[in-house]
């Protein structure tokens, strides 16, 4: 069936250094993104969204990437920090889904000091 | 933002007995709410869609005998995992949505059946 998918389940950064993570989708008919960060032990919290009518959104320290072409979905992360350690996880709808996520794979990040 | 507040964080029961996991909307009434399970290192999996006053419809390969869920509430939806064995040991999360896109998440169980 219709799934998001990530490439890498783990990514390593340096302190003060960007990270980037990677999210692919495969319904076409997706048309609401969003990236979540969940701690060990709690769930998922709301980072940054963006609409297919968009191919890019910034928030604080936080930029989303949409390509619709290639159903690809990244999240940038600015001057990374060890606060920032988490795993990552994008997730899609669409609108006749009834607020129905699905969610990517996940993607832990580690930001060494 | 909204509050999801899930309860109890952590639950330890014996194989055999059921536990009821509670999810509540703070300070918003959610028609509608939905429960996840989480294995470690994994996504997660959605079980159900509760929806207020109607029954839960439950995804592909869920007991919905299993795992009742109730939504007696706007602001209220209950996850039992009944007869609980210890594959059933997992992190369970609800969320709850404002409208047709935002998705506010509890702070998850972890239940562990010994």
């Amino acid at each position: 069936g219709e799934s998001v998918g990530l490439h890498l389940p783990t990514l390593s950064v340096q302190e003060g250094d960007n990270s980037i993570i990677n999210c692919a989708y495969s319904n076409s008919a997706s048309d609401y993104f969003i990236w979540y960060k969940q701690e060990s032990g709690k769930g998922p919290q709301f980072i940054i969204d963006i609409r297919s009518n968009m191919d890019k959104r910034q928030g604080q320290r936080v930029t989303v990437l949409l390509n619709k072409t290639v159903k690809h979905l990244s999240l940038q992360i600015a001057a990374t920090q060890p606060g920032d350690s988490a795993v990552y996880f994008c997730a899609e709808t669409s609108d006749n889904a009834g607020n129905m996520l699905t969610f990517g794979g996940g993607t832990r990040l580690m930001v060494k000091p | 933002g909204a509050v999801v507040s899930q309860h109890p964080s952590r639950v330890i029961c014996k194989s055999g007995t059921s536990v009821k996991i509670e999810c509540r909307s703070l300070d918003f009434q959610a028609t509608t709410m939905f429960w996840y399970r989480q294995f470690p290192k994994q996504s997660l999996m959605l079980m159900a869609t509760s929806n207020e006053g109607s029954k839960a419809t439950y995804e592909q390969g869920v007991e919905k005998d299993k795992f009742l869920i109730n939504h007696a509430s706007l602001t209220l939806s209950t996850l039992t995992v009944t007869s609980a064995h210890p594959e059933d040991s997992s992190f369970y999360i609800c969320s709850a949505s404002l409208g047709y896109t935002e998705a506010f998440f509890g702070q998850g169980t972890r239940l562990t059946v010994v």
